[in-house]
């Protein structure tokens, strides 16, 4: 089961480009890469998914080396309210269509003005 | 829109009842999962799903069951609640390695 690493927290102010990296060393050929945003008292919310190279979207951008041991995720100009918590997921997709997703602890973002 | 309904926003227990908190989906989704969310402790999987057919632990199953008699509903059941089962209880569903989150439940147990 590939296990993530995050660094617990960034800060940034708004306007900048924020990019959180993670380590996903024990990744498997099958797994996709997904990264979800956490505001409080909610339920995590899908933000982008990957499989290798690089993947854009409306919000975010995510980056994925050769290797596939890591991620990134970048969002581009943070505003206020992009302040939340960001979790990295590498997919277990086991041999009968089944996933197990085991969340890391996430990297804690403050956007300040 | 995918919508994964989970039947109460906030529930209050007494020590030792038998709690059911439930979780419907209406995407047709195999897989669906239990997440239990304490602060600074991040989402810890309790038990996950395959249809009706497959209920397997997930890494803190002690103190819970769950049951999926049909496949849009998998319910959570704390066989005796205890105070450190306090916490948030977040349902997810999905048809691959993208999940869809209900809005959780709060429980508090006195």
């Amino acid at each position: 089961l590939a296990k993530t690493t995050q660094p617990i927290s960034m800060d940034s102010y708004e306007g900048q480009e924020v990019n959180i990296t993670c380590s996903h060393n024990n990744i498997a050929t099958n797994d996709y890469i997904t990264w979800y945003q956490q505001f409080p008292s909610q339920g995590p919310r899908f933000i982008i998914q990957g499989y290798k190279t690089k993947v854009t979207n409306e919000v975010a951008s995510l980056f994925i080396p050769a290797d596939r041991k890591s991620s990134t995720l970048s969002l581009p100009r943070v505003s206020l309210s992009d302040t939340a918590v960001y979790y990295c997921l590498v997919g277990d997709e086991r041999g009968d269509s089944s996933y197990k997703l085991i969340f890391g602890s996430g990297t804690r973002l403050l956007v300040r003005p | 829109d995918v919508k994964v309904t989970q039947s109460s926003r906030y529930l209050v227990k007494r020590t030792g009842e038998k709690v059911f908190l439930e979780c419907v989906q209406d995407m047709d989704h195999e897989n669906m999962f239990w997440y239990r969310q304490d602060p600074g402790l991040g989402l810890r999987l309790i038990y996950f799903s395959y249809d009706v057919k497959m209920k397997e632990k997930g890494d803190i199953p002690e103190g819970y069951s769950v049951s999926r008699e049909k496949k849009e509903r998998f319910s959570l059941i704390l066989e005796s609640a205890s105070t450190n089962q306090t916490s948030m209880y977040l349902c997810a569903s999905s048809p691959g390695p993208k999940l869809f989150f209900g809005s959780g439940t709060q429980l508090s147990v006195l």
